[in-house]
């Protein structure tokens, strides 16, 4: 469950835009991935996730798409807010390692007013 | 429904004093716990997780240790903390393993900087 320990890339977007956000995984057997949003300073939050027999999941505002071929997934925020202002992590979870997720390395995304 | 506790949300300790950080769960029983550390602009470190009461796993070796006295209370504790101890702790839980592909809900953090 250990993240990659690289400093941040950064997408900046003009506020009303839509923004896209990506995660490269890197387990094939990956089965569950979820997309997490950390505000500065508060811990990360639940925004939505995926099991790996769908390619598409919308929530409110946002949308999960998972490429299993190319083991990629993106997340989709329609019409970004200021309140989007955070980084982005996306996580991946396979049986085999019980409960145990492998974090992304975070994406921070800057939303511009 | 679920909730996430932990104290203190923010300390400053000087180096070789002793750290204890606390957690509680209400909610929900028999839940896999988690701590986890993240240095200032970066990703999430595993420290510790735990199954169960008294069962605990290390990912990390270090000068931190973790324990579980009771099923919804996880603290991470250190005798002597270093410098390199700074950082934001997070604690987490989840359902039980066995529960597949189950997410991971995380605290409100504690700033650590040791100084």
């Amino acid at each position: 469950g250990e993240s990659v320990g690289l400093h941040l890339p950064t997408l900046s977007v003009q506020e009303g835009d839509n923004s896209i956000i990506n995660c490269a995984y890197s387990n094939s057997a990956s089965d569950y991935f979820i997309w997490y949003k950390q505000e500065s300073g508060k811990g990360p939050q639940f925004i939505i996730d995926i099991r790996s027999n769908m390619d598409k999941r919308q929530g409110q505002r946002v949308t999960v798409l998972l490429n299993k071929t190319v083991k990629h997934l993106s997340l989709q925020i329609a019409a970004t807010q200021p309140g989007d202002s955070a980084v982005y992590f996306c996580a991946e979870n396979y049986n085999n390692a019980g409960n145990m997720l492998t974090f992304g390395g975070g994406t921070r995304l800057m939303v511009k007013p | 429904s679920q909730t996430i506790h932990q104290w203190p949300a923010t300390l400053v300790q000087p180096v070789g004093s002793p750290l204890s950080l606390e957690c509680t769960v209400e909610g929900t029983s028999n839940p896999n716990l988690y701590w986890y550390r993240q240095a200032a602009g970066r990703g999430l470190q595993l420290l510790f997780y735990s199954v169960g009461i008294g069962q605990i796993s290390s990912e990390v070796p270090q000068n931190l240790s973790a324990s579980r006295p009771q099923d919804r209370q996880f603290i991470l504790s250190s005798k002597k903390l270093l410098l390199s101890d700074s950082g934001f702790y997070l604690c987490a839980w989840s359902a039980p393993t066995g529960h597949s592909g189950n997410t991971i809900y995380f605290g409100e953090g504690s700033w650590l900087t040791v100084v």
